[in-house]
């Protein structure tokens, strides 16, 4: 079994729906963080969490929402989708502290149309 | 966190070593530098990382220049699973802000 686990892992929707995506691990970290990616680019944070407490907006927050239910489940939520939502999502975990290499999911891929 | 450069792609022919370059000028004393890669269909998966000594795992070999300016990862037989997307990252020892910045990395390719 899949240390990080999203799901789902393709959704396609209508623009204005609400969309949740989930994530799971079962790695024990502390902390985890939710990405994006567009073809051909890099990954851009959304929102992170260092524990069950802490929620903290990430380079490009606007339109999202997050919500760290326990140490292992992570959800990111779109209240009302729009297509240039449409990307590929990434959650990820890491153990803490600066050195600390990060472990991703496999992504979840939602297209709006 | 400093920022990072690499070449856009890469090519390398299978069973042969693969030198994958990255500078960063203005690394910090407490920077680590990281390397991910990702498989196509893929997330990013975490590959190596160092602070100023050269560093080896079962995946690679990182070489860190002296004055911490620049490093390379070393692939040191390519195979043709290697071909994936290579990036960079510097992270902050004492870091509890902001987090790992992906630029667009390196496209390897690996001919047979």
């Amino acid at each position: 079994d899949a240390d990080v686990t999203q799901t789902p892992r393709n959704r396609i929707t209508k623009t204005g729906k609400r969309i949740m995506l989930e994530c799971s691990q079962t790695k024990g970290h502390d902390r985890m963080y939710w990405y994006r990616q567009d073809p051909g680019l890099g990954l851009r944070l959304i929102y992170y969490s260092f524990d069950v407490k802490d929620i903290n907006k990430g380079e490009i927050s606007d339109g999202y929402s997050v919500s760290r239910q326990a140490q292992a489940k992570f959800s990111l939520s779109l209240e009302s989708a729009i297509p240039n939502q449409t990307a590929l999502y990434f959650c990820a975990t890491s153990p803490g502290g600066g050195s600390q290499p990060q472990h991703f999911g496999d992504g979840t891929r939602l297209s709006i149309l | 966190d400093a920022k990072t450069t690499q070449p856009n792609s890469m090519e390398s022919n299978e069973e042969e070593p693969v030198h994958l370059p990255c500078n960063h000028s203005t690394i910090s004393g407490t920077d680590y530098i990281h390397w991910y890669r990702q498989l196509p269909s893929q997330g990013p998966e975490y590959v190596i990382h160092g602070l100023t000594s050269n560093v080896n795992n079962r995946m690679a070999s990182l070489a860190i220049a002296e004055d911490r300016k620049s490093s390379t990862l070393i692939l040191h037989r390519a195979t043709l699973r290697d071909a994936a997307v290579y990036y960079c990252i510097l992270r902050r020892r004492d870091n509890y802000g902001q987090n790992f910045v992906f630029g667009p990395g390196t496209r390897l390719s690996v001919l047979p």
